[in-house]
């Protein structure tokens, strides 16, 4: 089993539709969850931190977190072909930022 | 912008050769992290710098190997190069009392012929 996993898609939505992103890992004792963005051809760009269980909103983006089931996913309403890229999930297992982890990322697509 | 800055861009060597690649952190990070990201695949964790000692390592062999410096800046050796070192190197930096939260720079992507 991959310690971070992520459908590879591509996940294709509509403009203005909500993109639902998921992440699943498997270390019980990750401490922090992240979400980048990563345009093809750049490097991953920081977009979303979660520390602790349930929601965490950031304009258009959502992050949940459910430790019990080791899942976090990321939610972009009214998405924009502008939101077209790869998103990778990141896994932190420890305070010091030794251990991150990246899933394989999903790519996501939104149709004009 | 995140003010991660990396050189070079690109870089060509061929196999057996040794190659350096360069980050500057953001100011006021002290802490660098450097990840190798192949093709279609999320990063992958090589070592981790803090105050000019290596704070962690990832599953990369010894041929893999760096430095910081007191400005915080780092290096990235890699000796003995291999086709499977052709990949986008990453630098990240963050700071001590949030380390955790990492932030890239442009990448230098290195090809190995």
């Amino acid at each position: 089993q991959k310690e971070v996993e992520q459908n590879s898609g591509p996940l294709s939505v509509p403009e203005g539709a909500i993109a639902s992103l998921n992440c699943t890992y498997s270390d019980r004792v990750s401490q922090s969850f992240f979400w980048y963005r990563q345009y093809s051809g750049k490097s991953p760009e920081l977009i979303m931190s979660i520390y602790s269980n349930g929601d965490k909103e950031d304009g258009r983006f959502t992050a949940q977190l459910n430790k019990a089931s080791q899942y976090v996913s990321l939610l972009i309403r009214d998405s924009q072909p502008s939101d077209s890229a790869t998103y990778l999930c990141a896994v932190n297992r420890d305070n010091y930022g030794q251990n991150f982890v990246f899933g394989p990322g999903t790519r996501l697509s939104v149709l004009p | 912008e995140t003010g991660v800055t990396q050189s070079p861009t690109h870089l060509i060597k061929t196999r057996g050769q040794q190659v350096t690649l360069r980050c500057s952190s953001q100011s006021g990070h002290n802490t660098v992290s450097w990840y190798q990201q192949a093709l279609g695949q999320g990063p992958q964790f090589i070592f981790q710098y803090y105050r000019e000692e290596e704070n962690g390592r990832g599953n990369f062999p010894p041929r893999f190997s760096g430095l910081q410096f007191p400005n915080y800046s780092s290096e990235l050796n890699v000796n003995a190069l291999e086709l499977d070192d052709s990949a986008l190197y990453l630098c990240a930096s963050s700071s001590g009392d949030r380390v955790y939260e990492q932030y890239f720079g442009p990448g230098t992507r290195l090809t190995v012929t």
